[in-house]
This record gives structure tokens, sequence and C-alpha cells, in this order.
């Protein structure tokens, strides 16, 4: 995971709070992504950037945003987290060569 | 729906035994195929990469094949380690969106003494 660093690695949330994830990035890749991992389920995009304040939806955007205001730092924050959200998240940057993930972090909403 | 599939869901096998994962996917049109190993706690890595001309690719003990008209994929472990306990992963492309991936849920497997 040399590259991308992601924090927290682990956090606990009350229902109805905000909570913003950072992934931090050293290799100066164009695209970065949000993903999350739950049982039984692939990896799903949330979010992804494809630049400088340039950002898409994935396919589960809902109760999600996300900002890029410098290329080396990808935020995704939950407005107000709900108990479906609980999850391991993780960043990831595409260099043309392939992918890099961080090590993920894993949220747990009460 | 998922456009790729993975099976089995997971296995155990005895140290030193090898085994093999399939992944049968629908994404079209199709770019490339890649495999990641993603152990416990950690983000996934990627062990292979095979485009639509490339029928065979190795990496070490892992040997990765693809069928572009069956859109079918396999992963074969030789002489299983227990460090080769982990999840195995594949993830397909289509062209022209090499940068967005769909994954499959993922082999867990378990190597045991």
């Amino acid at each position: 995971d040399a590259g991308i660093t992601q924090s927290p690695r682990h956090k606990v949330t009350e229902t109805g709070t905000p909570v913003t994830l950072r992934c931090h990035q050293t290799e100066n890749h164009r695209y970065m992504y949000w993903y999350r991992q739950d049982p039984g389920h692939g990896l799903r995009l949330i979010h992804y950037s494809y630049g400088v304040k340039d950002t898409d939806k994935g396919e589960v955007s809902d109760g999600y945003s996300v900002s890029r205001s410098k290329t080396e730092d990808f935020l995704l924050t939950l407005e107000s987290a709900t108990s479906s959200q609980t999850s391991v998240y993780f960043c990831a940057t595409w260099s043309g060569d392939g992918y890099t993930f961080g090590s993920g972090t894993r949220l747990t909403v009460v | 729906k998922n456009q790729v599939e993975q099976s089995p869901q997971s296995l155990i096998i005895l140290e030193g035994k090898n085994c093999t994962l399939q992944c049968n996917y629908t994404v079209s049109p199709f770019s490339n195929l890649r495999w990641y190993k993603q152990d416990t706690g950690r983000g996934p890595v990627s062990l292979t990469i095979m485009t639509f001309s490339e029928n065979t690719k190795s990496n070490g003990r892992y040997t990765a094949t693809l069928d572009a008209d069956t859109k079918q994929s396999s992963l074969h472990i030789t002489a299983s380690q227990l460090s080769d306990s982990a999840s195995y992963i594949c993830v397909v492309s289509g062209q022209g969106n090499d940068y967005k991936l769909s994954f499959g849920a993922g082999t867990t497997v378990t190597v045991r003494a």
C-alpha cells in the first residue's frame, strides 16, 4: 500500500453524525476512487475523481459526498451516518498500469 | 446484477495442495481482467492482468487463464502455502472504461497445515 494512506483506520460513530474519511496519495495519480466492501459483495464504487475538483458518482453514491481540492487528497463524507453505512472503505488510485489500494477504513455506525 | 461472478465462495485446502478458482463475467466489450489477492485487514494487491489476446499469465505459483470467448477466467494456485490464505478477487474492466472496474465478491481461500 505504499503511496496511499487512509485515515482513520478504524472509527465508531453514532447514527446521524457527520463523518469524513481521508485518502492521501504521494504518487501524483490523476484518478482516485472510494469503494466500500461488504460481506458477499464485491467492492462497490461510491465516487471517483479524475482531477482536482472533478468528481463523479459511482453505483452506491447515495448518502455520500466527496471533495478533491488537491491532487493528493480525496475526502469522503457521510453527511448523516446510518447503520447501513457500516462497512470497510477503500481508497484507490489508478496509474494507467493498474490500481493501488489503501489499507482500508473500518467504519461502524451504532 | 453483478457482472462478475466467482466460485466457489470459499474453500479450504491442505498446505502443499493445488486449487483452482473460477471467474465468469458478462462485461462487454471486454478490455482486461485482473486477479487480486486481499489479505485480512489489507487492501487488494494485484497478482495478474490479462488482455483480450492473452490466454495465460503466471506470477510465481499463481497462474491465471482467460477464455474471452466463453468469458471465463481461472486462477490456479500451485503447491499452496499458509501465506496463500486470503481472499482472491476477479476484476474486469470494459473497453474505454479502464479506470472503472467491476469486482467479483471474491473467493476466500484457507490453507491449513
